[in-house]
């Protein structure tokens, strides 16, 4: 399958640990994109990378998020000191184009509990 | 600022019957696209159908087609022959020009009866 992974696909934590997700996009899609989606929520925009570089940061994401995508291939979403408002999916996408054409491609996500 | 919106948090539909989703959208760019994705329980996001601010027509793709009317800034996704497998929610987004990202509406719920 060559399609957007996603993994864990579900993470059940203790409030206070720290979690991490991985991406890993269609191999020659230069672009990726983080989401979050609440329960009946569209997806919110978190950060997208072009190859390596981390270009835009959305206000959503605190100080105790940080990604990275160190080679331009997979990326991580790193959570630290998870607290309960943390429990989402994570949406992961890849796409080959910018501009406004071309879909993207998302994973199945990541469903993230905080107990 | 680029903003969606979808009215309708739920909607029901008779299967075989034709379904409309509404989507009204905000932008200051005069070249945007416009996408619909579709997704189930299961959780993953679907790609349904893709509409560029300067196409002359109407996207088209199997039984999705969406309704865009450019001076009223809406882009409804109509559902023609409605099946069971169509029950799930429904996203309109729209993609920022020079990020790519996609913003999404908050989406509807459709439910297709049998």
């Amino acid at each position: 399958d060559t399609g957007v992974s996603q993994n864990p696909r579900h993470k059940i934590t203790k409030r206070g640990q720290n979690v991490t997700f991985r991406c890993d996009p269609i191999s020659e899609h230069n672009r990726l994109y983080w989401y979050r989606q609440t329960l009946g929520q569209g997806p919110e925009f978190l950060t997208y990378f072009q190859n390596e570089a981390q270009l835009e940061k959305s206000r959503l994401l605190s100080d105790r998020f940080s990604a990275e995508r160190p080679k331009g291939s997979f990326s991580t979403l790193e959570i630290q000191r998870t607290e309960q408002g943390d429990s989402a999916m994570y949406l992961c996408a890849s796409s080959l184009t910018s501009g406004i054409a071309g879909e993207l491609f998302f994973g199945e996500g990541s469903r993230l509990t905080v107990l | 600022a680029q903003k969606i919106t979808q009215t309708q948090p739920g909607m029901f539909v008779q299967e075989k019957e034709a379904v409309t989703l509404d989507c009204t959208y905000d932008t200051s760019d005069p070249s945007y696209g416009l996408f619909w994705y579709k997704q189930p329980s299961s959780g993953e996001m679907i790609f349904l159908i893709y509409q560029g601010s300067y196409d002359q027509q109407n996207a088209t793709e199997g039984r999705y087609s969406l309704n865009f009317q450019k001076a009223r800034k809406s882009a409804n996704l109509v559902i023609s022959a409605s099946q069971l497998g169509d029950s799930a929610m429904y996203f309109c987004a729209m993609r920022h020009r020079d990020t790519g990202k996609l913003i999404f509406g908050q989406g509807t719920t459709l439910q297709v009866k049998p």
